[in-house]
Parts: structure tokens; sequence; C-alpha cells
């Protein structure tokens, strides 16, 4: 059975740091592209960033391109998103997911269809 | 970035009685080379995580009922209940996966009337 458990959400003051995990078992993690989507209170659904099987080429929204690195340690199944200069408007949950298929990238773009969801973790931006 | 939206904001169906969404893109996600649409639609119950339901706009994911249907080529494309059961009130999201970043429309909600 997958399962994508995140952690590492909380409150963090604006202009502060905070790292997200994302622990998935129940499948080949070292295949697949991971993807992190994120969801403000009462809203609806945004992508945030893709990191490729293997690591070596991610992609990031424009909205956290800069600020946002994606990573993963394959050898102990674990996503990341270490999120910097944090602002009111990242306050979200946001979810770690799997990409259906593998192999959908390329050297510009990637087209992830996010078949496993982790439940989430609410990462709330606040003074 | 591709512009998704999708109508009604909300709608409320009789139990047994067909609901439909519609998702609209703002340029074609119909990759010519293969003849794919590159667009799923995803399931959303409150306080879950979303579900994938259909992906190239039309195939079920696995063990979705086949109350669930997709539609559409191009930049129309239709999500369809036949017959509303009382565990698919929920909210549902289109998404294309056609040129990055993947965008999502934002959302329609399904109600029982």
């Amino acid at each position: 059975e997958v399962q994508l458990l995140e952690s590492g959400g909380g409150l963090v003051q604006p202009g502060g740091s905070l790292r997200l995990s994302c622990a998935a078992s129940g499948f080949s993690f070292s295949t697949y592209g991971m993807n992190w989507v994120r969801q403000a209170p009462g809203k609806g659904l945004e992508w945030v960033s893709t990191i490729i099987d293997g690591g070596g080429r991610t992609y990031y929204a424009d909205s956290v391109k800069g600020r946002f690195t994606i990573s993963r340690d394959n050898s102990k199944n674990t996503l990341f998103l270490q999120m910097n200069s944090l602002r009111a408007e990242d306050t979200a949950v946001y979810y770690c997911a799997k990409d259906f298929r593998k192999n959908s990238y390329d050297s510009s773009s990637c087209y992830p269809i996010f078949d496993y969801w982790g439940q989430g973790t609410l990462v709330t931006v606040s003074s | 970035d591709i512009v998704m939206t999708q109508s009604p904001d909300s709608l409320a169906v009789s139990l047994g009685e067909r609901a439909t969404i519609n998702c609209k893109s703002s340029q074609s996600v119909l990759y010519r080379s293969n003849n794919n649409n590159y667009l799923a639609w995803y399931q959303q119950k409150p306080g879950q995580p979303p579900k994938l339901l259909i992906y190239w706009a039309s195939t079920r994911y696995s063990g979705v009922p086949d109350r669930f249907s997709g539609g559409g080529s191009g930049t129309d494309f239709t999500l369809t209940i036949s017959s509303l059961q009382a565990e698919d009130v929920a909210v549902y999201y289109c998404q294309q996966y056609y040129s990055t970043p993947a965008t999502f429309g934002p959302g329609t909600k399904v109600d029982i009337k």
C-alpha cells in the first residue's frame, strides 16, 4: 500500500524558514518523480514543485522560485521541501504527491499526474 | 501559464441523477503527436487530500467507479457522474499537465439536492 506522510509544518514568522519532509513507502520511491502541491485555507490547489526520480532535475512554480528548494533522499525514501523567506501568502496545507507515470518530464518541463497524495501538513506564516 | 476554468461553481443533484461539470483551458491541451489530451480530474472530500479520478481526459484511474466518466478534447472537457451517490459529495478539480506549471481549475462543489 502506498503511503505518504508529511511532517514539518507549523507556525512561522514572515521571512522565516521551514523544512517539510515526506516519508514514502509501498512503492519504488527512486523510480518516480515526486511533487509538492499546496492548498491555501478554503482555496483551490496549486502545484509548487517537482523533482525527477533521480533528483537531478527540479521544477518550480514562479511564486516560489528562488525561495523554495525541493530535494529527495532515495536511500531513505524521503522527499523534502526547504522553504525560505516565507510570506503570508505561503500559508497553506502542503501535500506531497507521487507522479503516476515514470519519466514524465523533459529538459524544460514536467507533466505530472498526481496519483497518490499524503494527508498534508499545515504551514502558517504569521506574526 | 494555461488558465483552467470550471463551471458551475457548485451544483446540487438528486441522488441517482446525473451531474456534469465543465472544464475549459485557455489553450489546447491536446498533443497532436500522440493525440492525447493532457487533462486530469480529481475528487476532494472535506478534510481529505484529492484523489485521482480520470487522466488523459477520459481514462478512469484504477478503482474508480464506472459512474465517473470524462470527455472532451482540445480546450473543453466534462466530468460526468452518471448516477450521483451520497459518497460523491465533494469538490472536483480539473488539472492540465500539458505544460509547466501544471495548473488546476478552481473547483466545482457537488452536493445532494
